[in-house]
């Protein structure tokens, strides 16, 4: 059973479509994250919810809209995609409220801006 | 606000030699450190981390970290490298609230037959 799943893995679209990408974890975890991973290898926050309520939304372009419907679902919605957007986009999950709680992370989203 | 700094981000080491990969961190507030490894193509696995119990943790594959607050340093050991820790390792600090990990730039182990 995936603790962490992510649809689609790879996502390839061209410049000024609008795309989702979903995360669901079967933890009972109550924080969701979305990471972005760039080409370098990178990895930097772009949000997280905690009992579906936005926490950290780390200066993201607004083109950018997590839904999270209920605790085991984040999903990412991006509107007009830019090349720039490419990157790996992973989702993670922990239990709630501690630094000190591992999270847990999705297998990954490779997305491809053409 | 909190940061992780991980010197060299290519390591290259032979099978069967020690594995060091370092990692400082800036941190107004007792951190919370990990490590994680990335293998080709996959998400992050937790190694292991620090929570202010022990300094020295042992963390899955044989490796293990030591947590120096003088020195600001949480660096990844492990004795003898195999072929299969070849991968892109990371360090991380959280936040007091667990809303956010900061990451290192990652460190890619390549180990030499």
């Amino acid at each position: 059973d995936t603790a962490v799943s992510q649809t689609p893995k790879y996502l390839v679209t061209q410049m000024g479509n609008d795309k989702s990408i979903k995360c669901e974890q079967n933890l009972g975890h109550d924080t969701m994250y979305w990471y972005k991973q760039d080409s370098k290898k990178f990895l930097k926050i772009m949000f997280s919810y905690n009992n579906k309520e936005l926490i950290i939304n780390e200066t993201v372009p607004n083109r950018f809209s997590p839904k999270s419907p209920d605790k085991a679902h984040l999903n990412l919605h991006i509107n007009s995609l830019e090349l720039g957007d490419s990157a790996v986009y992973f989702c993670a999950s922990s239990q709630n409220g501690w630094g000190y709680n591992e999270q847990f992370f999705g297998p990954g989203t490779r997305l491809t801006v053409l | 606000a909190q940061s992780v700094t991980q010197l060299g981000s290519h390591v290259s080491v032979s099978e069967g030699a020690l594995v060091l990969l370092r990692c400082n961190y800036s941190s107004s507030v007792p951190p919370y450190l990990f490590w994680y490894v990335q293998y080709p193509n996959q998400g992050l696995q937790l190694l292991l981390k620090y929570t202010s119990a022990a300094t020295l943790v042992k963390g899955i594959n044989g490796f293990e970290a030591e947590f120096k607050k003088s020195e600001t340093s949480f660096h990844l050991t492990k004795p003898s490298a195999h072929m299969s820790d070849a991968a892109e390792y990371f360090c991380a600090v959280s936040d007091n609230a667990g809303n956010m990990l900061t990451f290192g730039g990652g460190t890619r182990l390549m180990v030499k037959p």
